[in-house]
């Protein structure tokens, strides 16, 4: 089946840095979406990104969809401790399903 | 508007009992998704179904796992009979169709003795 690979697993970082967490398909995506988890909570849908290329962005979250459609990244500017979670990637593939493929997941963890 | 509920929030139980998971997901979503969430394998989607009929049970582990969606408004999950390594959260999840955000409900912690 269909998989998705994030990276970094783990990410710790200083309060006020910057985070990049990457997702990564060996096939084509129809589109891709993002979801970040808090500790102890449930998946929260952040956005969709459908067009090659596309680039969206959510105050300090920045969200790209690769040309080829095979790739996305997220990026948050100067870190803040609410961003702790887990962000997860999250890929539809061509076939016109609804099946929805969770990636391995980024965990991000602030330090004050 | 009430979001998805899922039931029991959290379920501890011996080996070899029988386990059912409960979802009810928000009224007017059509697709349902089943997904278990362990440390070593993330996020699984277990089966989902669209109009209430499972279109993809390929994620199911194993005969001992069944789902059933006997109408628009409620869905189970059970396990039978149960294994330590079927511990994990499992999560319910519900969407409009040709929608792409799904919503997850609080999840169901199972932990198998």
């Amino acid at each position: 089946g269909q998989q998705v690979m994030q990276i970094p697993q783990y990410q710790h970082v200083q309060e006020g840095e910057d985070f990049t967490t990457y997702c990564n398909s060996s096939t084509t995506l129809s589109n891709i979406q993002w979801y970040k988890q808090r500790p102890g909570g449930h998946p929260v849908f952040l956005i969709q990104l459908v067009k090659s290329g596309e680039v969206k962005k959510q105050k300090r979250l920045t969200f790209q969809f690769g040309e080829a459609k095979k790739n996305s990244s997220l990026h948050i500017t100067a870190t803040q401790t609410t961003d702790v979670g887990t962000y997860f990637c999250a890929a539809r593939d061509n076939f016109g399903n609804e099946k929805l493929t969770f990636g391995t997941g980024t965990r991000l963890t602030i330090i004050p | 508007d009430a979001g998805v509920i899922q039931s029991p929030r959290h379920e501890v139980t011996e080996m070899g009992q029988e386990v059912t998971l409960r979802c009810k997901p928000i009224s007017g979503h059509n697709s349902l998704f089943w997904y278990r969430q362990t440390m070593m394998r993330g996020l699984e989607l277990l089966i989902y179904f669209n109009n209430n009929v499972p279109i993809d049970d390929s994620g199911m582990p194993e005969d001992r796992f069944s789902a059933k969606m006997p109408n628009a408004s409620f869905s189970t999950l059970k396990i039978q009979p149960s294994e330590p390594r079927d511990s994990a959260v499992y999560f319910c999840a519900s969407k409009r169709t040709n929608t792409g955000e799904l919503f997850f409900g609080e999840g169901s912690r199972l932990t198998v003795l």
